[in-house]
């Protein structure tokens, strides 16, 4: 099975614009969850979807959105970007719930 | 919600050594603890985990306890090599989002 894709991989963007960061889960995984990581900082969870719908949200303004589709991809977007957006976006899947989650590679972004 | 504590924040071992991470959890629902492994510029890799009905479980060097009553579980690496160098997450869910520890970042001296 192919793993869990992300795209773009790498991203620059100004301050002030808004970005779409897409993700593919593995083939049949249900659930994708989002995390922002920045140097030295753990996993800071943003949100979880499955079938469609977001389940939970973490501590993030509301500037940070997402959404699912039928296909289980999922899209996260940033709106009116700040330099402190600026981080690898890991997005990962499961099977279905509290199940074995997956990475993707990230997408790198920079906002200058 | 969960609260997820990662302890050392750094470790630094002589290669063959063993090595010793440990993560306290709170939420007594939570019955999934996985162990990612994230090397420099790569993703989080699933390592090890272990649900809440295993005391133990073993794969080569690798191996994880959990101990439900005090809410611990804690990663075991046994014969260290310089390739076990990384950061090290753990992590907690009752089934639904993930808890994340800080990460251990492990070096390992040839």
């Amino acid at each position: 099975k192919a793993g869990v894709t992300q795209t773009p991989r790498y991203l620059i963007k100004t301050r002030g614009q808004q970005v779409t960061l897409s993700c593919s889960p593995i083939s049949g995984h249900r659930s994708v969850s989002w995390y922002q990581q920045t140097p030295g900082q753990g996993l800071q969870f943003l949100f979880e979807y499955f079938s469609e719908t977001q389940r939970n949200k973490g501590n993030f303004p509301g500037r940070f959105s997402g959404r699912q589709f039928s296909n289980s991809r999922s899209e996260m977007n940033v709106s009116t970007l700040e330099l402190g957006d600026s981080a690898l976006y890991l997005c990962a899947s499961s099977f279905a719930r509290g199940n074995e989650q997956f990475f993707g590679p990230g997408t790198r972004l920079t906002v200058l | 919600g969960e609260n997820v504590e990662q302890h050392p924040s750094t470790l630094s071992v002589q290669e063959g050594d063993s090595a010793v991470i440990k993560c306290t959890y709170s939420d007594s629902a939570s019955n999934y603890f996985p162990w990612y492994k994230q090397e420099l510029g790569k993703r989080p890799q699933l390592i090890i985990d272990i649900r809440s009905n295993v005391g133990e479980k073993k794969d080569q060097r690798i191996a994880v306890t959990l101990n439900k009553t005090a809410k611990h579980f804690s990663l075991h690496i046994t014969e260290t090599q310089p390739e076990d160098s990384a950061v090290y997450f753990c992590a907690a869910t009752g089934g639904n989002q993930f808890y994340f520890g800080t990460g251990t970042s492990l070096t390992v001296i040839p």
